[in-house]
């Protein structure tokens, strides 16, 4: 079965921190991959996507993630985070279907 | 645009008890989901349709039902409520065909006494 894990459950940091929360994602089928995020009392928002092409993969608020193929990670980066960044974050994928697997999440708090 | 809208936003249901999760997506996509979140174990899927008419289980289907006899909605059944279904269920949307990115409706919190 397709699989992604997440390695971090939370992680806390102080503001203007850099972050980065792991992704890891099994081998085979296509290789979708998502970030999303859900602030506090909301519903998830897709922070950013990779499907194909330039591997750095830039979307909202500054985040940034970066596929690496013989790693089969896509890991989550912002060089300064946030207070607003507190939230739980979501690495997911899609493979050759519909349906999108999610990791297990990675809580964020930041600090001010 | 509403985009996907969930009600009710809360619950409380006692076991044995039934209930449906309303949802509905005005943006005419073809698939829909649900899903459920729990701490620890991020979003399972509970049951999916790719169009009206036409529905499959997911990851944590037992205990639940879905029908889809519309585009826009999608409703899902807890036929007899157990305090293991305690949850945030949320219903998400694609138009499938080409990124696959999901909208998120903003979720019902339902707890089973």
């Amino acid at each position: 079965a397709q699989s992604v894990s997440q390695h971090n459950h939370h992680v806390i940091l102080s503001e203007a921190a850099s972050l980065e929360l792991g992704c890891n994602y099994s081998y085979g089928g296509t290789v979708n991959l998502f970030w999303y995020v859900q602030y506090p009392g909301q519903h998830l928002q897709l922070l950013l996507k990779y499907f194909s092409g330039d591997p750095l993969v830039k979307g909202i608020k500054g985040f940034e993630a970066e596929f690496i193929k013989s790693k089969f990670s896509f890991n989550l980066r912002k060089p300064s985070v946030q207070w607003s960044d507190t939230a739980e974050y979501f690495c997911a994928r899609k493979p050759n279907d519909y349906k999108l697997s999610f990791g297990a999440g990675t809580t964020v708090t930041v600090r001010a | 645009n509403a985009g996907v809208t969930q009600t009710p936003k809360f619950q409380v249901l006692k076991t044995g008890q039934s209930m449906t999760l309303q949802c509905a997506q005005d943006m005419n996509h073809e698939y829909m989901s649900w899903y459920r979140q729990d701490p620890g174990m991020g979003l399972r899927l509970i049951h999916y349709s790719v169009g009206a008419g036409i529905t499959d289980q997911g990851e944590v289907p037992n205990g639940y039902n879905v029908s889809r006899s519309t585009t826009e909605d999608f409703p899902l059944r807890l036929l007899s409520a157990a305090p293991s279904q305690t949850s945030v269920y949320f219903c998400a949307s694609s138009d499938g065909a080409n990124t696959g990115e999901l909208f998120f409706g903003e979720g019902s919190r339902l707890t089973v006494l």
